[in-house]
């Protein structure tokens, strides 16, 4: 069965530092793999997602991840973050044939200045 | 606004009553999913159609749930006979099949308080 591990529940980090958000799955097949970002009040809003081909994949607002088939990862960069990036996290991971979504538990993100 | 729209987005009832709630998907998407989120948790999907055809139900989705999607543009959510566990926010989300990205849009969500 498809799960999705993110294993720090709240991280803390100062406007301009780099983020690292963490996130293991476990699929027995080539998986798909998104990461979504939730603002208090705000929807689910895609940040980036993998399907296949390269491994280092660009999102919005300058984020990106690395899928690493090896250690069954998928985890969230951004080199400088911004105030603006406090927010829930979540990674999901869904079969090819994309019927439903397995959802982590998120990690909440809070920026100081 | 050409997103996925839920309504109502608040929604405050006493245990034992019904409740409903209808999902408008962007407009072309043919599959529209619905996922429930507790306090502290990611989603967890609760159903999913194809057009109006109801594909695949999880365990969640408890006889007092039931799901429609009678034309294969909107949906509704019922749950009969809530209870406290049922407090939680309901998010639709849609997308198109046979584009090979499986890319799920989501709405606002609907977060229901059951007193």
């Amino acid at each position: 069965a498809q799960s999705v591990t993110q294993p720090d529940i709240h991280i803390t980090v100062s406007e301009g530092a780099s983020l690292e958000l963490r996130c293991n799955y476990s699929y027995g097949a080539t998986p798909y793999l998104f990461w979504y970002v939730q603002s208090p009040g705000q929807g689910l809003q895609l940040l980036l997602k993998y399907f296949s081909g390269d491994t280092l994949v660009q999102g919005i607002k300058g984020f990106e991840a690395e899928f690493k088939r090896s250690q069954s990862s998928f985890n969230l960069r951004k080199p400088s973050v911004h105030w603006s990036d406090a927010a829930e996290y979540f990674c999901a991971v869904a079969r090819n044939t994309g019927n439903q979504f397995y959802f982590g538990t998120g990690t909440s993100l809070t920026v100081i200045p | 606004d050409t997103g996925v729209s839920q309504d109502p987005r608040h929604k405050i009832t006493k245990r034992g009553q019904n409740v409903t709630f209808r999902c408008d998907p962007i407009s072309e998407h043919n599959r529209l999913y619905w996922y429930r989120q507790t306090l502290g948790q990611g989603p967890e999907f609760l159903t999913y159609f194809q057009n109006e055809a109801q594909l695949e139900k999880s365990r969640l989705l408890s006889d007092r749930f039931s799901a429609e999607r009678p034309k294969g543009s909107f949906s509704t959510l019922e749950i009969q006979r809530t209870e406290q566990g049922d407090s939680a926010m309901y998010l639709c989300a849609s997308s198109l099949a046979g584009t090979g990205n499986n890319e799920q849009f989501f709405g606002p969500g609907t977060r229901l308080t059951v007193l």
